[in-house]
Formats: structure tokens, sequence, C-alpha cells
């Protein structure tokens, strides 16, 4: 099956520093990529979707500013935490699909981010 | 707005015991019901893709069922290794997913 690949899978930073994530498809072109945070015990609540070349898409209540994403070119996105605060701390999620291959999407394994 | 939910919480089975999920959802424009499996501090591992009422999908000891209004994820003498919290989700004609809570399954040896 398809992979896609997360890093880093665990980061711990202070407060008011950045934190970029990124996610890889490895074996197939991503033409969409989401990304999810999940607290604990909770789903997966979706942040945002971008599609390469262009901007991203965000949810509703999720700060643009804050949580940059970039989607430059068809194997990889990076979210950006900017300023974090320990309130961001919380396992980030992505996820991407090839329209072509169907509606299945494939996941990372996640980063789990922790604020100090 | 998409909506999902899934019962129960939590289940604790004994190994062997056989049980089932649920995952209720409404949704405009169904393109898929999606099962995945997670286990702690790791993303979420395709189990099934469901398109139509009346479609079933099975996979070793799981089995997946679709009705217009809901999906059941049947786990048939379970084992240990199939303790994980089961998520349900369904997709959009966008391609975007709405994930249920999920339900977290432990089954005692």
């Amino acid at each position: 099956g398809a992979v896609v690949s997360q890093h880093p899978s665990r980061v711990i930073c202070k407060s008011g520093t950045s934190v970029k994530i990124e996610c890889r498809s490895l074996d197939f072109q991503a033409t969409t990529m989401f990304w999810y945070r999940q607290f604990p015990k909770q789903s997966l609540m979706l942040m945002a979707t971008s599609n390469e070349g262009s901007k991203a898409t965000y949810e509703q209540g999720v700060e643009k500013d804050k949580f940059l994403i970039n989607h430059a070119s068809l194997t990889l996105s990076t979210l950006t935490v900017t300023s974090a605060h320990p309130e961001d701390s919380s396992f980030y999620i992505c996820s991407a699909a090839n329209r072509g291959r169907g509606e299945k999407l494939f996941f990372g394994s996640g980063t789990q981010l922790s604020v100090l | 707005e998409d909506q999902v939910t899934q019962s129960p919480e939590a289940l604790r089975l004994q190994e062997g015991e056989s049980s089932s999920l649920n995952c209720s959802y409404t949704v405009s424009g169904l393109r898929g019901l999606f099962w995945y499996r997670q286990d702690p501090g790791k993303g979420p591992e395709f189990l099934f893709t469901l398109y139509s009422a009346g479609e079933e999908k099975e996979k070793e000891r799981l089995k997946a069922t679709l009705t217009k209004k809901e999906s059941f994820l049947h786990i048939t003498a379970p084992k240990p290794e199939d303790s994980a919290t089961y998520l349900c989700a369904v997709q959009d004609d966008d391609y975007k997913l709405s994930f249920g809570a999920g339900t977290t399954v432990t089954v005692r040896a």
C-alpha cells in the first residue's frame, strides 16, 4: 500500500518558538493533503486542506496565520506552528490523497507536539 | 454539516467474545464510509471503504456493513491484538473526511 511519511514523530519545544512538521507521500503524487489534530481520547479534527500549488483552505476556527501550510510539490506538505503555546500541544496527523487512485486517504504516523 | 457518531465509546471483550461497533452518520453526498484502526500514538490505519447500502467487506476477524444511516464493524472471535481504537469516517465530494470519536476496544486474554 501507499506510504505517507511524517516527520518528526515527536517534538518538544519552548513556548514562543515555531515548529515545522513535514508530510511526504513516498510512492504516489498527492494532489491533496489534509492536516488534522487530535486531542487525547478525541477524534481527528480537520484543520486544513491543501492542494498542490495553491493556498490551503482552513476550517472554521483554525488560525491560518498560526498554522502555516505549504504544499509546494506533489510529494511534500508542511505544517508550521508559529509562536507555539502550551494549548497548541496536540497530536498532528497528515493525510494524502491522489484522486487518480480513488478516494482512499493514506495517513502519516502523526507528530506529538508538546509545548512547554 | 457532516456528522458521525460512534458507539459505544469503549468496549471490553474477552478473547473470543464477538461483538459489534456502531457508526451512525448524516452526510450530504456520501462518497464513501471508511473504517480505520488507530493504535496509541500512531496515525490511523486503513481497514475498509464502503460505498453503498448493502455492501459488506471482510478482513480476517473484521467485517464491515453499511446501511443508509449507519455502519457496523463486527469483530468475530477477537484476539488481544485486535485491541485498538476503531474510527469511522464519512467522505464528501471534496474528499473531506469527518471522523467519529472512535470506539476503544480492549480484548483480554
